[in-house]
């Protein structure tokens, strides 16, 4: 099975503009997590989704959103970027996201550079 | 207190030697427990995952989990050079209708040959 992809992997704004990162999942996992990784703050959550519905969502501001598609791919967006937005973005799957002994796989992150 | 605590490091261990990675938690709810080893640039790749109190092996690797202490372990028997990285200990936190991973902060280990 082909693992976690994410396009794009390096990506430099400005700003105060806007980025939109995108996840396919592994054949047949339908949960789709998205973690924020800085090395002040380390691994952050920031939503799940699973059936197109964001079930979860961790302690960011509104500017960060996010969508899944019917094919279980997965776009997040942020609006409005900030210098403390320069992160490694990973987007992680799994089967259904809700078994305590499900285990989330990563891709290889998208890594964000705001000037 | 933090839901997951890591000492941060750097653990330097020799070639061949042991090393031992160790995390605590704050949930006692807690079910599960994963171990990811994360290369510098690189995306975390998991090594282990345990959910039974005791020990756990897997070739070079061993998971230990004392749940009534709550606190859960990784040993790296034989250490290799490649096996420098740093590690993070992931436990699932039930938020709502679903499990988020709640990671510590890592432990950097460097093998020095």
């Amino acid at each position: 099975k082909a693992g976690v992809t994410q396009t794009p992997r390096y990506l430099i704004k400005t700003r105060g503009q806007q980025v939109t990162l995108s996840c396919s999942p592994i054949s047949g996992h339908r949960s789709v997590s998205w973690y924020q990784q800085t090395p002040g703050q380390g691994l952050q959550f920031l939503f799940e989704y699973f059936s197109e519905t964001q079930r979860n969502k961790g302690n960011f501001p509104g500017r960060f959103s996010g969508r899944q598609f019917s094919n279980s791919r997965s776009e997040m967006n942020v609006s409005t970027l900030e210098l403390g937005d320069s992160a490694l973005y990973l987007c992680a799957s799994s089967s259904t996201g809700t078994g305590f002994q499900e285990t989330q796989y990563f891709g290889p992150g998208t890594r964000l550079l705001v000037l | 207190q933090k839901e997951v605590e890591q000492n941060s490091g750097p653990l330097s261990v020799p070639e061949g030697a042991i090393a031992s990675l160790n995390c605590t938690y704050s949930d006692r709810g807690s079910q599960s427990f994963f171990w990811y080893r994360q290369y510098s640039g690189k995306s975390p790749e998991l090594i282990m995952s345990i959910y039974s109190n005791g020990d756990k092996e897997d070739g070079r690797f061993t998971a230990q989990l004392n749940k009534a202490s709550q606190y859960v372990s990784l040993l790296i028997r034989d250490s290799q050079p490649s096996d420098s990285a740093t590690y993070l200990c992931a436990v699932p936190t039930w938020g709502g209708a679903t499990n988020k991973l709640i990671f510590g902060t890592g432990t950097l280990l460097a093998v020095q040959p």
